[in-house]
């Protein structure tokens, strides 16, 4: 069975503290993503990477950084938590296949983070 | 600008109906269209892709469909029970190679027994 596994479910953080935010996908897949998800709003790609060392902004990077060095591990970085921050963080990997084919997303359980 | 519109109100419908969900873009030209279901405070789960050449997908009591000339994607659920319950994201997939997709805020279905 097919698992993406996010370390913190639940994550409690003080405004201006660095935030680490681990993946890890058992599924040997190319390509992981990090979203956030908010009500009102769905959901938004902060950054991914196709590759081990490699990374691309999504949508929302600012305030953002990644780390991959590993094929199956994508960290998410919060270099300094704001109360914006507080969000439902998602997630998810799928395997390169080029653009001729559209690819199942596999996403993880979610890590809710509240700054205050 | 770029929109995906799915509808924000609940869709409320009696258990054995059929629930119809409506994804509709602007400015965008997906080749491919997926749906997910997602629980509350879980994550999404993918349901069917659909390619730009198809017009529908079934699987099991599910069906898609995809338009493009309208640019609109219906998803309907057959002899729907209270499990079917929960939030539905269509999620535009332009086909960059890297399935960057992007999620429309999602419709959230309440099937009463």
């Amino acid at each position: 069975d097919v698992k993406v596994t996010q370390s913190s479910r639940y994550l409690v953080k003080r405004t201006g503290e660095k935030v680490f935010l681990e993946c890890v996908q058992d599924m040997d897949h190319e390509n992981m993503f990090w979203y956030r998800q908010d009500p009102g709003l769905g959901l938004r790609l902060i950054y991914f990477s196709y590759d081990v060392k490699m990374k691309e902004k999504g949508d929302i990077p600012e305030g953002y950084s990644v780390s991959r060095e590993k094929k199956e591990r994508f960290s998410l970085i919060l270099e300094s938590a704001s109360t914006n921050q507080t969000s439902m963080y998602l997630c998810a990997s799928c395997k390169m296949t080029g653009k001729s084919s559209g690819n199942t997303i596999y996403f993880g359980e979610g890590s809710w983070l509240t700054v205050v | 600008s770029q929109k995906i519109e799915q509808n924000s109100e609940a869709l409320n419908i009696q258990e054995g109906k059929t629930a119809t969900l409506t994804c509709n873009y602007t400015n965008y030209s997906p080749a491919y269209l997926q749906w997910y279901r997602q629980d509350p405070g879980r994550g999404p789960v993918f349901l069917l892709l659909i390619r730009e050449n198809e017009k529908e997908k079934r699987k099991e009591r599910l069906k898609v469909t995809f338009d493009t000339t309208l640019k609109q994607s219906l998803f309907h659920i057959t002899a729907s029970q209270p499990a079917d319950s929960a939030t539905y994201l269509c999620a535009l997939d332009e086909a960059s190679g890297y399935s960057t997709l992007t999620f429309g805020k999602g419709t959230m279905l309440l099937v009463s027994p």
